[in-house]
């Protein structure tokens, strides 16, 4: 298996535009995770899936932010429209059994 | 809650050990050890389940006393290839997801 697959791997766009980060979770895992990585704040979860559904999503930090996993091996997440603060790594995992998380390489955004 | 992880960073020559702790004011259901070398994405190294459980492979171990709500992962002999910095993440197991620490920084010297 390839792993975690993200795309696209950098971002750079203006302040105001939409921002879309897609993820492919290893085939068979049931859990899905989108994470933000600054040096400020650390590694914060966004949203968890669980089948397809999203059950947790109290780390959205905001209304700008959603997200999406319309089956089991595609998931999308969104910013719109994106702000210079949102510049980070985001980080997309996935799991089978509650325990070990396969992270994908992360994609670096930054919002000018 | 986020957990807390001491020290912040730590420097040491190949073949020292070093102790990375984290504790958390709340109960800690299973802890999670991750590895993140930089630019690259965490890694898995092991979880603990329960209190007094005892895990390790290589040269890495980590113990987790559940009373006093800490973890702490232990490098023996440590090589270069240890270099990273070191998260542990605690949640409940049902719920899956998991908050980390702010990480531990750890060089290894020739």
């Amino acid at each position: 298996d390839a792993g975690v697959i993200q795309s696209p791997r950098h971002e750079v766009t203006e302040m105001g535009q939409e921002v879309t980060l897609r993820c492919k979770p290893i085939s068979g895992h049931n859990s899905l995770f989108w994470y933000r990585q600054t040096m400020m704040r650390g590694l914060e979860l966004l949203i968890y899936f669980n089948n397809n559904v999203p059950i947790d999503d109290s780390g959205m930090p905001e209304d700008r932010f959603s997200a999406k996993m319309p089956n089991a091996s595609f998931s999308t997440l969104k910013i719109q429209p994106s702000e210079p603060r949102d510049s980070a790594v985001y980080f997309c995992a996935s799991s089978f059994a509650p325990t070990e998380a396969f992270f994908g390489q992360g994609t670096r955004l930054t919002v000018v | 809650q986020q957990p807390v992880q001491s020290p912040q960073a730590v420097i040491l020559r190949e073949g020292e050990d070093a102790v990375i702790n984290c504790s958390s004011s709340k109960a800690l259901y299973s802890v999670h050890w991750y590895r993140q070398k930089h630019g690259e994405a965490p890694v898995f190294l092991m979880i603990l389940l329960k209190g007094g459980e005892q895990k390790g492979h290589d040269k890495i171990s980590a113990s987790f006393n559940e009373k006093k709500q800490q973890s702490s992962l232990y490098l023996t002999a440590s090589q270069l290839s240890y270099s990273g910095t070191y998260f542990c993440g605690t949640g409940r197991l049902s719920a899956r997801q998991l908050t980390f620490g702010s990480g531990t920084q750890l060089t290894v010297l020739p």
